[in-house]
């Protein structure tokens, strides 16, 4: 069965520094791995996916996240924090694409000025 | 707007009833997923459809079910209903099923069961 393990429910970080949010995998098969941000009332929003094509991807607002097989890990980056960054951050796996996406528990990101 | 409609937004009900949650696909989308999120399970994936035809399965009670309609929209049943089932409900569709499609997410339906 896969898994994502998301560590720390709650991040904080100060506007202008490092944005590191963490997630480790479980998959008996090679994964496709997600990175979501869901503001207040809203829906989920893709960042970005890994695919297999490249370790290093890019994804919308300047976050990128590293696939690491030996770590088992898909750690989400942002060099620089900005205030409308604060929001929930999902991690999710899946061994099909988009279908059965199954999810961490979560990481609320807080930007204080 | 991810073009994901979810209607209704809110629905507060008692426990034991039944309730129906709509979603209507961005225009062209075939394939329509129902994830619920709630404090205890987190965000789990309920059921697919693709076309009309149900295409996966995951962690959906049996009192629970899905449809979807020649013009693509889908409902969500929810019967029997406990305090347990007080979750957001989110809808998101895609073009196709293949691994590199993009799901796109509604703003969900947040259900109260009182």
């Amino acid at each position: 069965a896969q898994s994502v393990t998301q560590l720390g429910s709650h991040v904080s970080v100060s506007e202008g520094a490092l944005v590191l949010l963490r997630c480790n995998y479980s998959s008996s098969v090679p994964p496709y791995l997600f990175w979501y941000v869901q503001y207040p009332n809203q829906g989920l929003q893709l960042l970005l996916k890994y695919t297999s094509a490249a370790t290093l991807v890019k994804g919308i607002n300047g976050f990128e996240a590293e696939f690491k097989k030996s770590e088992t890990s898909f750690h989400l980056t942002k060099p620089s924090a900005h205030m409308s960054d604060a929001a929930e951050y999902f991690c999710a796996v899946s061994n099909t694409g988009f279908q059965k996406l199954v999810f961490g528990t979560g990481t609320r990101l807080l930007v204080s000025p | 707007d991810s073009g994901v409609t979810q209607t209704p937004k809110h629905l507060i009900t008692a426990t034991g009833q039944r309730v129906t949650l709509r979603c209507s696909p961005r225009s062209g989308d075939l394939s329509v997923y129902w994830y619920q999120q709630s404090l205890d399970q987190g965000l789990q994936f309920l059921i697919q459809y693709y076309n009309g035809e149900e295409r996966a399965k995951g962690n959906i009670l049996e009192r629970f079910s899905a449809q979807q309609f020649p013009d693509l929209h889908s409902e969500l049943n929810l019967s029997s209903l406990e305090l347990g089932d007080s979750a957001l409900y989110f809808c998101a569709s895609s073009v196709a099923t293949g691994p590199n499609e993009k799901l796109f997410f509604g703003s969900g339906t947040q259900l109260s069961v009182l």
